[in-house]
C-alpha cells in the first residue's frame, strides 16, 4: 500500500492568488495524480504528473492555470493559479500502488 | 473513452437493512472494477475491487458482483450499520496504466 500526505488540508484564499499544494508518498511510485473534486461531484483528472518531464494534461486543464511540478518518485506539487470562486474544490493527490490507486485526504479550498 | 454510470445519487437505509449501489460502464475492454468509500473530509479509500475474470468477490459484509455481458457491475453491503455511510465510488478501466473513469458517486445514509 501507499500512504499519502497533502499540505495544506484545507485554505481559503483570495481571488486572483495562487496555492501551492504538496503531496508526499511514503515510497517510490511511478504514476502520479492529481483530481479536482467539486462539491458534491465525482473525481475529475487534472493531469498526471510525470517525474523529469512536463505533466500530461486532461481536456479543459491547462498548464498555466495548473503548474504540476514532479522533482522525483516521492514527491509533486500543482498550483492553483489566479484563482476563482469556481476554483473552490477539493484537490486531491492519488498514486498507483501496485495495482490499486490509492488517494491522499485532499486538499480543500474556498475562494473567496 | 470509457462512460461510467452510477445509480443511485443518494440512498438511505435503516441499520441492519442491506444497499445496493448499481453501475454501468461502456468500454467491453475494461477490466478492473475497484469501489472507493469516502468519508467526510477524507480522500477515497478503496474497499474492494473485482477483475473481470470472475463474477463475484466478498469481504465480509461487502460483495461487489460484475456482469460483463451486460456491461454492470454492483456493489452490495448487508447488514449496514452507521459507520457505512459515506460516498461511495465505482470505477472502470482496462488495467495496467489505464487511468479509471470513475462514476458521480452515491451518497449512502444507514439510520440508526
Amino acid at each position: 500500500s501507499a500512504v499519502i500526505s497533502q499540505k495544506p488540508s484545507r485554505d481559503i484564499c483570495q481571488r486572483g492568488t495562487s496555492l501551492t499544494i504538496q503531496c508526499q508518498v511514503d515510497s517510490q511510485v511511478t504514476m502520479m495524480f492529481w483530481y479536482r473534486q467539486q462539491p458534491g461531484q465525482s473525481l475529475t483528472l487534472i493531469a498526471t504528473a510525470n517525474q523529469g518531464s512536463e505533466a500530461t494534461y486532461e481536456s479543459g486543464f491547462v498548464i498555466d492555470k495548473f503548474p504540476i511540478s514532479r522533482p522525483n518518485l516521492t514527491f509533486s506539487t500543482l498550483t492553483v493559479s489566479n484563482m476563482s470562486p469556481e476554483d473552490s474544490s477539493i484537490y486531491l493527490c492519488s498514486v498507483w500502488g501496485g495495482e490499486t490507486q490509492y488517494f491522499g485526504p485532499g486538499t480543500r479550498l474556498l475562494v473567496l | 473513452g470509457e462512460n461510467v454510470e452510477q445509480h443511485p445519487s443518494t440512498l438511505s437505509v435503516q441499520e441492519g437493512d442491506s444497499a445496493v449501489i448499481k453501475c454501468t460502464y461502456s468500454d467491453s475492454a475494461s477490466n478492473y472494477f475497484p469501489w472507493y468509500k469516502q468519508e467526510l473530509g477524507k480522500g477515497p479509500q478503496l474497499i474492494i475491487d473485482i477483475r473481470s475474470n470472475v463474477g463475484e468477490k466478498k469481504d465480509q459484509r461487502i460483495a461487489v458482483t460484475l456482469n460483463k455481458t451486460a456491461k454492470h457491475f454492483s456493489l452490495h453491503i448487508t447488514e449496514t450499520q452507521p459507520e457505512d455511510s459515506a460516498v461511495y465510488f465505482c470505477a472502470a478501466s482496462r488495467g495496467g496504466s489505464y487511468i479509471p473513469t470513475f462514476g458521480r458517486g452515491t451518497s449512502l445514509i444507514v439510520h440508526p
